[in-house]
């Protein structure tokens, strides 16, 4: 069975720094992706990066990136220069490769406060 | 644009009644998804639909079900066989085939007391 662990359940940050949220997995399936999704106060689940079991390079998308190491089984996000629009519940999330790629297995979350 | 749409984005209705919670897509997607998300954690599956007069169970289907008569509609009905149905629901979609991301809608946050 898949599993995804966030441990930080909040944290604080200032305005232009970066900050890195947490995220482990385990699988028994040799082909999975990770995506991370950022949830602010309004509900909507917003897309923001995707890193594929196979893909050789840590993604980037903006000021998102993508901390993948696949022996430990951690995907964690970097955010770089830190907005006060970053705060925002962020939520890391797995797919196999089973029958759906959409059958994703999310964390608890972690809660992000940007501060001036 | 195309897009999910939820509705209502917020629903009340007293314990013992059955509820149909709307979502529709414009994005041509082969797929769609019921998650439920409950205070303070993850989203959970509840059914899902590769192609339509076809859908399977996820993680939680009991005291729910769904229909996917057309490919733009998902409808999500909460059952009085739900015990603890006050959550807040998301609809997402994605081609059936590739490796996308799920789009979600904006969700209903129903209540039940």
């Amino acid at each position: 069975a898949q599993k995804i662990t966030q441990t930080q359940p909040g944290m604080f940050v200032q305005e232009k720094e970066a900050v890195t949220l947490d995220c482990t997995y385990d699988t028994s399936d040799p082909s999975y992706g990770l995506f991370w999704y950022k949830q602010p106060s309004s509900g909507e689940m917003i897309f923001l990066i995707y890193q594929g079991s196979y893909d050789q390079q840590n993604a980037t998308e903006g000021r998102y990136s993508l901390n993948f190491q696949k022996a430990r089984k951690s995907a964690n996000l970097v955010i770089s220069a830190s907005q006060l629009g970053d705060s925002a519940m962020y939520f890391c999330a797995m797919s196999g490769t089973t029958d759906s790629w959409g059958k994703l297995q999310f964390g608890a979350g972690t809660q992000v406060v940007v501060t001036p | 644009d195309g897009g999910i749409t939820q509705s209502p984005k917020y629903l009340f209705r007293k314990e013992g009644q059955n509820v149909t919670l709307s979502c529709e897509q414009n994005l041509n997607h082969d797929a769609m998804y019921w998650y439920r998300q409950d205070p303070g954690q993850g989203l959970r599956l509840i059914y899902y639909s590769q192609i339509v007069n076809d859908f399977q169970k996820g993680d939680i289907a009991e005291g729910y079900s769904v229909s996917r008569e057309k490919k733009e509609s998902f409808p999500l009905t909460v059952t009085s066989a739900q015990k603890n149905p006050t959550a807040f629901y998301l609809c997402a979609s994605s081609p059936r085939q590739g490796k996308s991301p799920l789009h979600f809608g904006n969700g209903t946050r129903l209540t039940v007391t």
